[in-house]
C-alpha cells in the first residue's frame, strides 16, 4: 500500500487570507497526482490532475505545483471565501488502475 | 448529463444479510472503482475495473465482491455484511484506465449494518 500524506488534516482561516496544504507520496512510485476538492454531503471533485514534475496548474484562485524527484505537491488557495470550505484529498494514481487517497486536509473559511 | 448515479444513498441493515449497492455511468467510461471513506480517513480503494470483465482488487477488498459484465454498471456486492462495514461508500468511473484522466464520482451511499 502506497503512503500519501496530506497535511494539515484541518485549517482555520478568515476570509481573505491565502493559504496552502501539503500532499507527499513516494517519488518512486510517481504515475499521475489528482487533486479533490470534497465539500459535506456532496461528491469529490476533480481540481487538478498532474503528471509532469514542474507542473503547475491554475483555476481561479486555487493553484497547485508538483514536485515528483522530492514527493509533494502544493495546493494554493489565494484570498479564501466561505465557499472554499471544504476537504481537499490527494491521490496517487498508478498507471495500472490503483489510487491511493491521503487523508484530506478540512478547511474552514471563516467570514 | 454525464452522471455516475449510485443506488441506494442510504442503507440500514443487519449483519450476515447480503445486499448489492449498484453503480451507474452513462459516459461510456471503460474504467471504474468503488471506494469507502471512515472518519478520519481518505478514501480507500475496495476493487477496480479496468474494462468489461476485468476486475482487481484495491487496498481493502476483504468481504465485498464485484462484477463487470456490461460496461455501464459496475455493482458492489456484500455477501455477509458485518458492523465494521458501516461506512460510506464512493463509486467512480474514468475514461480509461490510465492514471492521469479525471474521475466521476457518484453521489456516496450511507451503509449502516447493525
Amino acid at each position: 500500500i502506497l503512503n500519501v500524506e496530506q497535511s494539515p488534516q484541518s485549517l482555520h482561516v478568515q476570509e481573505g487570507d491565502s493559504t496552502n496544504f501539503t500532499c507527499s507520496f513516494p517519488s518512486s512510485n510517481f504515475y499521475a497526482l489528482h487533486w479533490y476538492r470534497w465539500e459535506t454531503a456532496k461528491s469529490p471533485e476533480a481540481l487538478f490532475v498532474m503528471t509532469l514534475n514542474g507542473d503547475e496548474k491554475k483555476k481561479g484562485r486555487i493553484s497547485a505545483t508538483l514536485n515528483t524527484k522530492e514527493g509533494y505537491s502544493y495546493l494554493y488557495i489565494k484570498g479564501s471565501q466561505p465557499e472554499d470550505s471544504a476537504t481537499y484529498l490527494c491521490a496517487l494514481n498508478t498507471n495500472a488502475g490503483k489510487s491511493t487517497f491521503g487523508d484530506g486536509t478540512t478547511l474552514t473559511v471563516k467570514p | 448529463e454525464a452522471q455516475v448515479t449510485q443506488n441506494p444513498r442510504y442503507l440500514i441493515t443487519v449483519t450476515g444479510k447480503k445486499l448489492t449497492v449498484t453503480c451507474s455511468q452513462n459516459m461510456n467510461h471503460e474504467y471504474m472503482s468503488w471506494y469507502r471513506q471512515d472518519p478520519g480517513l481518505g478514501l480507500r480503494q475496495i476493487y477496480y475495473s479496468m474494462n468489461v470483465e476485468v476486475t482487481d482488487k484495491g487496498d481493502v477488498p476483504e468481504g465485498y465482491k464485484v462484477s463487470r459484465k456490461e460496461k455501464r454498471n459496475f455493482p458492489l456486492i456484500l455477501e455477509s455484511p458485518s458492523p465494521n462495514q458501516t461506512s460510506l461508500y464512493f463509486c467512480a468511473s474514468r475514461t480509461t484506465w490510465a492514471g492521469n484522466t479525471e474521475a466521476f464520482f457518484g453521489q456516496g451511499t450511507r451503509l449502516t449494518v447493525v
